[in-house]
């Protein structure tokens, strides 16, 4: 059931640059998106969402962009820094499946100095 | 900031045992979740819980699996007769709502099934 899909397994930038984040999804009634990073040995935390009414929604230095056309969403982290580094997930629901989140597989982000 | 916490951090248990795994949601959310994450896959939605109710449930979640709001602040997640294969993280999240709305992780309970 691959409904939500991270094609970049890791992403390695460097420090004070831009990192991207892409996921992509197959399930046109998927209308809200998650982003969370997850440490070692921790929990996913809550970075960032948007609904699929906007197309970008921007949190300091995190930005999401939603194309739904394409089925398609970006997290931008500008400028990168060195505690970013962890996995990074996207995940999916609709309103009807009452907090149903697909998760994405992750991609690793290592920011280097 | 408030926290979901789960314990224990890692449980080890006999194949064919049950174990239990705790969950304390935030305290003004009204929304519960398990999911679980085996090594190496995605993080997997069990079920979510509501009222009292089981709102919504996976495919995974079969009759082995059981969940329960047993006070006001505790939410567990039962599973009968483990198997190998129930090795895994298990995540419990909380929410204020039941959609669009972010979901807040605990740090997880690993289960390792001998």
């Amino acid at each position: 059931d691959q409904q939500v899909k991270q094609n970049s397994p890791s992403l390695s930038v460097q420090e004070g640059r831009i990192s991207i984040l892409n996921c992509d999804y197959t399930n046109s009634m998927f209308d809200y998106f998650l982003w969370y990073k997850k440490y070692p040995a921790e929990g996913p935390t809550f970075l960032i969402s948007i609904s699929s009414i906007k197309d970008k929604n921007e949190d300091g230095r995190f930005t999401v962009f939603l194309n739904k056309s394409a089925k398609h969403l970006s997290l931008h982290i500008v400028p990168s820094q060195p505690g970013d580094s962890a996995v990074y997930f996207c995940a999916a629901s609709s309103t009807d499946s009452w907090g149903k989140f697909q998760f994405g597989a992750g991609t690793q982000v290592v920011v280097t100095p | 900031e408030p926290e979901v916490t789960q314990t224990p951090s890692h449980q080890v248990t006999q194949m064919g045992q049950e174990v239990i795994l705790r969950c304390v949601p935030i305290s003004n959310h009204l929304y519960f979740y398990w999911y679980r994450q085996i090594l190496g896959q995605k993080v997997e939605f069990l079920v979510s819980f509501y009222n009292n109710e089981i709102s919504e449930k996976s495919e995974i979640f079969d009759d082995q699996f059981s969940v329960e709001r047993p006070d006001g602040s505790n939410f567990t997640l039962k599973i009968r007769s483990t198997k190998l294969e129930d090795s895994a993280m298990y995540f419990c999240a909380s929410s204020e709502q039941g959609y669009n709305q972010p979901q807040h992780f605990g740090d997880g309970t690993r289960l390792s099934i001998l």
